[in-house]
């Protein structure tokens, strides 16, 4: 099956800091989202972007699907930005969403 | 109010005991998925459905089983819990306007399951 990774597996960051976090798959995909788990366990839906760039305030993502990456930014890091990023994708016509095992961030003041 | 409500949201059992864990969406999709989290991974499908007559299994079915009781509603049901079964588990929703594949997931709040 597809493989889904994510890097860094861990990132601390300063309060106001930028960062970037990458999305590789080994296979081509027609459906990926990035997702943020808050420390409550929550899953919010971050963007749908199987190709090309969207934004949203702080966030930005980017996904290149020749090329089989995704990134997603964030600018200004707030506390509330803590948590585990997700990446997950979807190939051919199959209803598996595939998980990829996320990028931890803490954000401190 | 949510639009996937999951109930309960926690819940600490004994090994043996049937638990179900019901899931329901007023976002008017024809689609709804179970998954499973366990801790520091990402999320396994357990099960899914296309509409109420059609059930299918994921990737780790066994030891659950599903109800489609409308379209709205979607109960996952372990018929004897066992500790290996602890974990958070997420109910999510996607739209089907009769193209493959499948768009974007919606997810619940998810549930927290303990098995003892």
């Amino acid at each position: 099956g597809i493989q889904v990774e994510q890097s860094p597996p861990d990132l601390i960051l300063q309060e106001g800091a930028n960062s970037t976090l990458r999305c590789n798959f080994s296979d081509s995909v027609n459906n990926l989202q990035w997702f943020h788990q808050n420390p409550w366990g929550q899953l919010i839906n971050l963007f749908y972007i199987p190709s090309g760039t969207k934004q949203n305030g702080r966030l930005s993502a980017t996904t290149v699907a020749t090329e089989r990456y995704s990134l997603l930014y964030i600018s200004s890091s707030q506390t509330t930005d803590s948590g585990v990023y997700f990446c997950a994708v979807r190939t051919g016509g199959g209803n598996k969403l595939t998980f990829g095992t996320g990028t931890q961030l803490k954000v401190e003041l | 109010d949510a639009d996937v409500t999951q109930t309960p949201r926690n819940r600490i059992t004994k090994t043996g005991k049937r638990i179900m864990l019901e899931c329901s969406q007023t976002k008017g999709h024809d689609r709804m998925y179970w998954y499973r989290q366990d801790p520091g991974l990402g999320l396994q499908l357990i099960y899914y459905s296309f509409d109420v007559k059609d059930i299918n299994k994921g990737e780790i079915s066994d030891g659950y089983s599903v109800s489609r009781q409308a379209q709205a509603k979607f109960s996952l049901s372990l018929e004897s819990a066992i500790p290996n079964q602890t974990a958070l588990y997420f109910c999510a929703t996607s739209e089907s306007d009769g193209r493959l594949p499948p768009g974007e997931l919606f997810f619940g709040e998810g549930s927290r399951l303990t098995v003892l």
